[in-house]
């Protein structure tokens, strides 16, 4: 079955610590996949998408993600996390079915 | 322009009742989805809009659920009767493009407590 897997429900770290977060997908085709994130009291804001051509695809507020495809992967990264970076995040693909399937989350927490 | 919205923000209503959301979605949008997220588990997809058709309810849960995008501009979402297992947050989203290149826009959610 097709699906989205987060292995990691919750990370922490300090602010100005690099930061991955982990993404594996299910699905026989390239899709079409996109890292969201969801601050306390707000909707699901896009950060980033990747549809095809380069791999590694830069988003909003200093993120990037890489798509591996021999390891079906999509991880978010960041390279200096801010105390406002303390969301959760969403990875999701678009595929044939056309809506998104979205994993787990990952809940973020930020250290001063 | 306006993001999408929805109404209300929370709801809390006992087993049995009526519970109708509503979402607006950005202006010009055709697609307009529903997803919900029980508590501690993932965001699901319920229904896809493309104008006032419904093109994709494969996630509706069961009859109690019922969409409408009348005239195709906002959508509601009627929960009749409510259950303790409808807890959790809706969220609406929209986009231009139904071939899931375009990124979907959400709404803020609407936190529903079935008690």
């Amino acid at each position: 079955a097709q699906s989205v897997t987060q292995p990691d429900i919750h990370i922490t770290v300090s602010e100005g610590a690099s930061l991955e977060l982990r993404c594996n997908y299910s699905y026989g085709a390239t899709p079409y996949l996109f890292w969201y994130v969801q601050s306390p009291g707000q909707g699901l804001q896009l950060l980033l998408k990747y549809f095809s051509g380069d791999t590694l695809v830069q988003g909003i507020k200093g993120f990037e993600a890489e798509f591996k495809r021999s390891q079906s992967s999509f991880n978010l990264r960041k390279p200096s996390v801010h105390w406002s970076d303390a969301a959760e995040y969403f990875c999701a693909y678009s595929g044939s079915a056309r809506q998104l399937t979205f994993g787990s989350g990952t809940q973020l927490t930020v250290l001063p | 322009e306006a993001g999408v919205t929805q109404f209300p923000s929370h709801s809390v209503i006992e087993k049995g009742q009526t519970v109708t959301l509503r979402c607006d979605p950005i202006s010009g949008h055709d697609n307009l989805y529903w997803y919900r997220r029980v508590m501690g588990k993932e965001i699901k997809f319920l229904l896809h809009f493309v104008k006032e058709s419904k093109q994709d309810e494969s996630g509706m849960p069961n009859n109690r659920f019922l969409a409408e995008r009348t005239g195709g501009t906002y959508s509601t979402l009627k929960v009749q009767p409510a259950e303790l297992e409808d807890s959790g947050v809706y969220f609406c989203a929209s986009s231009q493009d139904p071939r899931g290149r375009s990124p979907l826009h959400f709404g803020n959610g609407t936190r529903l407590t079935v008690t």
